[in-house]
């Protein structure tokens, strides 16, 4: 199975400071099609999951422009440009490139 | 608006079973895969199950395979999951995904979650 590592596991920001999550992967996800399958997802507290970016760079329908993904290969970044109060919750990096599908551990993003 | 509403959720004995289900509004259910996803108390995304559109591709986590069947009945708009032979780490918030397969193979929609207990 592929293992995606999340760091930081924690991460205190400061209103209005950018943010940076990184996702590893233990194996490429460029898959054979020649598509990487990275999304990462948001999970604020006590709601369910909600989609941000797909296909490493692409953000989702109704997400803000301060969120963008980058990266290739085994290595990927979730940056948040400018932190608001509704950005606190918990980050998931999550691959389909590969059965079975798989979620970094999650990077729960905090206000100082 | 795509809306997926799950239910069937509860408390039930070790061995037990339970079916939830996830009912599917804003869009043609039997145009996409759909996902079965859990999260443990405290815990992150595990990935449980996919269904293909037509119903005929069934895909499980190692972790369930064996005891949890998913399916679906287009016609009813409305995906299933039948989970047999419950252990104590099957505890969790279930929820639903829809599969955005041809856009980039990612969950766009998410349902609120069913909570299961699994606990004498």
């Amino acid at each position: 199975d592929i293992v995606l590592t999340q760091t930081p596991l924690s991460s205190p920001v400061t209103l209005g400071q950018p943010a940076s999550i990184s996702c590893r992967s233990s194996r490429s996800l460029v898959h054979s099609d020649g598509n990487t399958y990275l999304s990462w997802l948001q999970q604020r507290p006590g709601l369910p999951p909600r989609l941000l970016i797909y296909r490493v760079s692409n953000r989702f329908s109704g997400v803000p422009d301060r969120f963008s993904g980058s990266g290739a290969g085994t290595d990927f970044t979730l940056k948040i440009s400018r932190v608001g109060a509704e950005d606190v919750g918990v980050y998931y990096c999550m691959q389909t490139t590969q059965s079975p599908i798989t979620f970094g551990q999650g990077t729960r993003l905090e206000i100082k | 608006e795509v809306q997926l509403l799950e239910s069937g959720g509860g408390l039930v004995q070790p061995g037990g079973s339970l079916r939830l289900s996830c009912a599917a509004s804003g869009f043609t259910l039997s145009n996409y895969a759909m996902n079965w996803v859990r999260q443990a108390p405290g815990k992150g995304l595990e990935w449980v199950s996919t269904i293909g559109g037509g119903g005929g591709n069934t895909y499980y986590a190692d972790s369930v395979k064996g005891r949890f069947t998913i399916s679906r009945d287009n016609s009813k708009n409305t995906l299933y999951l039948q989970m047999n032979s419950l252990r104590a780490e099957d505890t969790a918030v279930y929820y639903c995904a829809k599969y955005e397969l041809v856009g980039g193979r990612f969950f766009d929609y998410w349902g609120q979650g069913t909570r299961v207990t699994v606990s004498s």
